[in-house]
């Protein structure tokens, strides 16, 4: 039982590249979220979704784009990177309103 | 956007001090408050989840309450140790929509042996 698995743990991009950071769960959850967690902001919930097929937008989405075809997989999609987006990126997932397990995280620079 | 406020934003005590934490949410349509405990280089662990008014939760040394009317909930740590060291942070999906989650900006306790 891996529980929230995130993969690449770290990243590497220049400005107007593409990328996917990964997300998958093996907790049979509905409910998956992706976060950005930047120096003295907190955590900012970027985009969510609460089931295979239904996604929706958080406090900052823009730049982001997120699919759910799985119960198992959210993925989030940079499609032009900019500096603005180095963070660490946390995905989360969580059964009703219960308890939240967060993923490892992935460090992203944008350079 | 929820205003979620947590006090104080940093905290130095010695092992052994008793200690607690304020998380402020908004009290209308509320749903849940969370309280996660951040340990650095890892990631968000939870602690508590609480959803009733007056609700109190206890894990060892830790404990919460929730008070849902006026919007604050407290986080209380007894005889703090290094190992308690971590930011704590709060969470609410109050506000009308109850799968987004509002965090906090944390607490960063550093505990002192």
């Amino acid at each position: 039982n891996a529980g929230v698995t995130q993969t690449p743990k770290f990243q590497v991009l220049k400005t107007g590249q593409s990328m996917t950071l990964q997300c998958a769960q093996d907790m049979n959850h509905e409910y998956m979220s992706w976060y950005r967690q930047d120096p003295g902001m907190g955590l900012r919930l970027i985009h969510y979704s609460v089931g295979a097929g239904i996604t929706d937008q958080g406090e900052v989405p823009n730049g982001y784009n997120v699919s759910r075809s799985t119960t198992e997989d959210f993925p989030l999609r940079l499609l032009s990177a900019a500096p603005s987006q180095t963070s660490v990126y946390f995905c989360a997932t969580m059964a009703g309103f219960d308890t939240q397990y967060f993923g490892p995280g992935t460090r992203l620079t944008v350079l | 956007i929820l205003n979620v406020e947590q006090s104080p934003q940093s905290l130095h005590v010695q092992e052994g001090d008793s200690t607690n934490f304020t998380c402020s949410f908004p009290s209308s349509n509320f749903y849940a408050l969370h309280w996660y405990r951040w340990e650095t280089a890892k990631s968000p662990e939870a602690l508590f989840v609480m959803t009733l008014n007056g609700d109190e939760k206890k894990k060892g040394r830790i404990s919460a309450t929730l008070n849902t009317k006026e919007g604050y909930s407290y986080l209380y740590i007894k005889g703090s140790q290094p190992e308690d060291s971590a930011t704590y942070l709060c969470a609410t999906n109050s506000g009308g929509s109850n799968y987004k989650l509002t965090f906090g900006k944390g607490t960063l306790l550093t505990v002192n042996p």
